[in-house]
């Protein structure tokens, strides 16, 4: 059974330019989460979509946005990029309604210069 | 300017001997906790999770404790392997919020060969 998929792996953006990053789930999973991962942060919640509807958001800056297509891959896109955007991107992968195993990806490291 | 990280717990153990990393966690109403461990340049990687209505789950090498008393939750390591160097974190979802999982600022194991 393959894992999380997240593409890309690295990225580099300009502070100003958006960008989206992708994430597969594991077949069968419909719960999609985005976390944000820095050293002075550590792991923060993003948002969180199941069958195509944002359930659950953090508490970022609208400028952060996501969504979810039929076949459970996710999408979220960062507009207006800032240099404190530069992070570890990370997608979990859940099967179930409720709170259950979530798997993560390898992430996509974006930094902003 | 000079960036400021979390400052993370550090245990640092002898090969083959037992680990123990500790976790408190903040609602007495959480009922499901996950940990996971995160090598560098990786995403966080399931290792075992427990519900509320457990005391203690057995994995592979590894047992997580939960004493909801003083809310407290550890993760045993049994004959560690330089291959367990990593961070390790505990998670909990907020109750009622699916798949909103909050995470401990980690905690570092260094392996000695």
């Amino acid at each position: 059974k393959a894992g999380v998929t997240q593409t890309p792996r690295y990225l580099i953006k300009t502070r100003g330019q958006q960008v989206t990053l992708s994430c597969s789930p594991i077949s069968g999973h419909r719960s999609v989460s985005w976390y944000q991962q820095t050293p002075g942060q550590g792991l923060q919640f993003l948002f969180e979509y199941f069958s195509e509807t944002q359930r659950n958001k953090g508490n970022f800056p609208g400028r952060f946005s996501g969504r979810q297509f039929s076949n459970s891959r996710s999408e979220m896109n960062v507009s207006t990029l800032e240099l404190g955007d530069s992070a570890l991107y990370l997608c979990a992968s859940s099967g179930g309604q409720a709170n259950t195993e979530a798997f993560f990806g390898q992430g996509t490291r974006l930094t902003v210069v | 300017g000079e960036s400021v990280g979390l400052h993370l717990p550090t245990l640092s153990v002898q090969e083959g001997d037992n680990s123990i990393i500790n976790c408190a966690y903040s609602n007495s109403a959480s009922d499901y906790f996950i940990w996971y461990k995160q090598e560098s340049g990786k995403g966080p990687q399931f290792i075992i999770d427990i519900r509320s209505n457990m005391d203690k789950r057995q994995g592979q090498r590894v047992t997580v404790l939960l004493n909801k008393t003083v809310k407290h939750l550890s993760l045993q390591i049994a004959a560690t392997q330089p291959g367990d160097s990593a961070v390790y974190f505990c998670a909990e979802p907020r109750p009622g919020i699916f798949n909103k999982f909050y995470f401990g600022s980690g905690t570092k194991l260094n392996v000695k060969p």
